[in-house]
């Protein structure tokens, strides 16, 4: 069964730093893309970076370029976000989501997700 | 304001249909497949329908996906309460020489 389990959320002072981890179990996590996907409070749904197969392309939105950093390590099955100069309206919950191919593009849709963790960002 | 525009609710009673649409531009929809995702209340989102109109394996025909130039609509039949949920389109927005994954705002579906 593929599963997802993201880890590291918590309660941080605006300014401050976050790493957070997926763990992935079920599939050969080396062979597919991930995205983080986040939530605020009683909002929709706003992706927030995006990684391919081997580490070697990612992508942000604008809301986090420059403040996040997407990683993966394939021999732990692990993705990560590394999130540094965290804002207010950072404050959401963070969806670790399995991609459908090695690469994002035409194709890539998220086929699997994790249940999420909490970030929030206040003094 | 999200890139790709949703109705924010609609409603309809068990047993009848409903359509949600999912309006874009040339840059997201109009060059790339669109998936929807299901997301029940305190849980998290989960996959319906990708590449506009494929369903996973598990959700019923009930489910179905189209896509016209820059638009795409998710429709449900024989409604259920248990389908009262968010509802979010997405897909790739290519414009301004950068790749970015785009939601639709989301439709909450009320089955009355």
């Amino acid at each position: 069964e593929v599963q997802l389990l993201e880890s590291g959320g918590g309660l941080v002072q605006p300014g401050g730093s976050l790493r957070l981890s997926c763990a992935a179990s079920g599939f050969t996590f080396s062979s597919y893309a991930m995205s983080w996907v986040r939530q605020a409070p009683g909002k929709g749904l706003e992706w927030v970076s995006a990684i391919s197969g081997s580490g070697g392309s990612t992508y942000y939105a604008d809301s986090v370029k420059g403040r996040f950093t997407i990683s993966r390590d394939n021999s732990k099955n692990t993705l990560y976000l590394q999130m540094n100069s965290l804002r207010a309206e950072d404050t959401a919950v963070y969806y670790c989501a399995k991609g459908s191919n090695y690469v994002v593009g035409e194709y890539y849709y998220m086929d699997v997700w994790g249940k999420g963790t909490t970030v929030t960002v206040s003094s | 304001q999200s890139v790709l525009t949703q109705p924010p609710s609609v409603s309809a009673a068990p047993g009848q249909k409903v359509t949600i649409s999912c309006s874009g531009s040339s840059s997201n929809i109009g060059n790339n497949y669109v998936s929807w995702y299901q997301q029940l209340p305190g849980t998290a989102p989960k996959l319906l329908i990708y590449e506009n109109n494929k369903r996973p394996s598990g959700i019923p025909d009930r489910f179905s996906g189209s896509k016209s130039g820059t638009s795409a609509t998710l429709g449900i039949t024989g409604l259920q309460t248990g389908d009262e949920a968010d509802y979010y389109c997405g897909t790739w927005d290519s414009s301004l020489s950068a790749l970015l994954w785009v939601f639709g705002g989301g439709t909450k579906l009320t089955v009355l």
